[in-house]
């Protein structure tokens, strides 16, 4: 069956970073591409971005440009998610969650984030 | 970034009657395609989120035919004809053009 699985659980400092992986499996790697998503506790989700499976294309959100970093590695199937200069708001769950869209500008398809990851909780404190 | 509004933040509904959210774009997220690039997402406690409803209408595999969505351009409707005890939790409507924004959330209990 089609999984997303992430790594555990982070505890950093601020001004660290963290990479969180999210392993695939099920369908074929390249068919899709994978979005990260986080939600802070008791809050909402947020979009942080998406990146391309097929040709390592990727689209941030506006407020992670500089900090955030979207990587593929095919041969493993994974797929990772490295934030750097955390900061105290930066501790949520991250998800990472599959999209049929392969490419930055239209025409794309898109049909909705259909299979999600279990989540990773980081945690930045002093 | 198009913000994504949506209403009521929560709601109260008894087992067997409807449930209706809205939410609205800051921007048409009609494409030429003729496709409104707007999803449905519901969080259960303690769950990671589950599709629900993509490109406006469409139901996503495994999803019972009791949700439903409409719209176009900028204003959209989550419909559950008959609400269940398992359809309680948080549900978010989501723009897909470009950089994706979540709407705020409405939290759905059970009277």
């Amino acid at each position: 069956q089609v999984q997303l699985v992430q790594s555990g659980a982070e505890v950093k400092k601020p001004g660290a970073s963290v990479k969180v992986s999210c392993k695939t499996s099920g369908y074929t790697f390249i068919s899709y591409g994978v979005n990260w998503v986080r939600q802070a506790p008791g809050q909402g989700l947020e979009w942080m971005g998406w990146v391309s499976t097929y040709n390592d294309d990727t689209n941030y959100a506006q407020k992670m440009q500089g900090r955030v970093s979207m990587t593929t590695d095919t041969s493993t199937r994974t797929v990772y998610m490295e934030l750097r200069s955390l900061r105290s708001d930066d501790t949520a769950v991250y998800y990472c969650a599959r999209d049929s869209r392969l490419y930055t500008n239209f025409p794309y398809s898109h049909y909705g984030m259909d299979v999600w990851g279990q989540g990773t909780t980081v945690t930045v404190s002093s | 970034d198009i913000v994504m509004t949506q209403s009521p933040l929560s709601l109260s509904v008894t087992p067997g009657e409807p449930a209706s959210i809205s939410c609205r774009s800051s921007q048409s997220v009609l494409q030429s395609n003729g496709d409104n690039y707007l999803d449905w997402y519901l969080q259960k406690p303690g769950q990671s989120p589950q599709l629900l409803i993509y490109l406006g209408s469409n139901r996503a595999s495994g999803v019972p035919d009791r949700f439903s969505g409409s719209g176009s351009g900028t204003d959209f409707t989550l419909k559950i004809n008959k609400v269940e005890a398992e359809d309680v939790g948080v549900y978010y409507c989501m723009q897909a053009l470009q950089t994706y924004t979540f709407g705020q959330g409405t939290k759905l209990e059970i009277k």
